[in-house]
């Protein structure tokens, strides 16, 4: 069965430090999403993606994050200048269409020191 | 936005006893699905079902759309099943998903 992959799957960095996330969504998906979950609490959404842009994105996402499908089959989010309270698991999902079932990558763990 | 709401928090449960998780939602919804959140942190499909009842071995879901609630069954328990399991629905506009605070399961036996 197809599934999303991620990388890396654990991630340390500097605070201030800039960090990009991969992910590999289900090939023939054609929306793509981030969220993220902080240490105990729950899962938060991001950004969505299709057609090669931003179709949505919370107040979480400002300027220091941004997403990027560099090509066919690779969906990255970049943090510019990670802080403290970046510290998270972040999930990548993909789903064929907008309504469709969203299926979640395996998570990469982002610790900020 | 649509909130969601999912009962109990926690649940202990004897390894083979039966358990109903529900998720309430304040608005309609296009999509909901539930996800079991195992103990590496990973989020698994468990059921798209935005109406109707679907049946995957010992879990079942059910959701009442009109009735904003969705409720997941799980039979004959066993420790594998222990985790947080979450409900999520898409609102009426958008495609993001809105996650509850999940229901943390401890199978015990």
């Amino acid at each position: 069965e197809p599934e999303v992959t991620q990388t890396p799957s654990h991630q340390v960095t500097q605070m201030g430090q800039e960090v990009i996330l991969r992910c590999v969504p289900i090939s023939n998906h054609l929306y793509f999403y981030w969220y993220r979950q902080i240490l105990g609490q729950k899962v938060e959404f991001l950004v969505s993606f299709y057609n090669n842009e931003i179709s949505e994105k919370s107040e979480i996402f400002d300027d220091q994050f941004s997403v990027e499908r560099p090509d066919g089959s690779n969906f990255t989010l970049k943090i510019r200048s990670t802080k403290l309270e970046d510290s998270a698991m972040y999930f990548c999902a993909s789903s064929l269409e907008r309504l469709d079932a969203q299926y979640f990558g395996p998570g990469t763990r982002l610790t900020v020191l | 936005g649509i909130q969601v709401e999912q009962s109990p928090p926690d649940l202990i449960l004897q390894e083979g006893a039966n358990s109903t998780l529900r998720c309430n939602f304040s608005d309609s919804v296009n999509n909901l699905q539930w996800f079991h959140q195992n103990p590496w942190g990973q989020l698994i499909n468990l059921f798209y079902i935005p109406s109707g009842t679907k049946q995957n071995g010992r879990l079942s879901a059910t959701t009442v759309a009109t009735e904003r609630y969705s409720l997941l069954y799980i039979s004959s328990s066993q420790t594998t099943d222990s985790g947080v399991y979450f409900c999520a629905v898409v609102g009426k506009y958008g495609n993001k998903l809105v996650f509850g605070a999940g229901t943390i399961l401890r199978v015990k036996s």
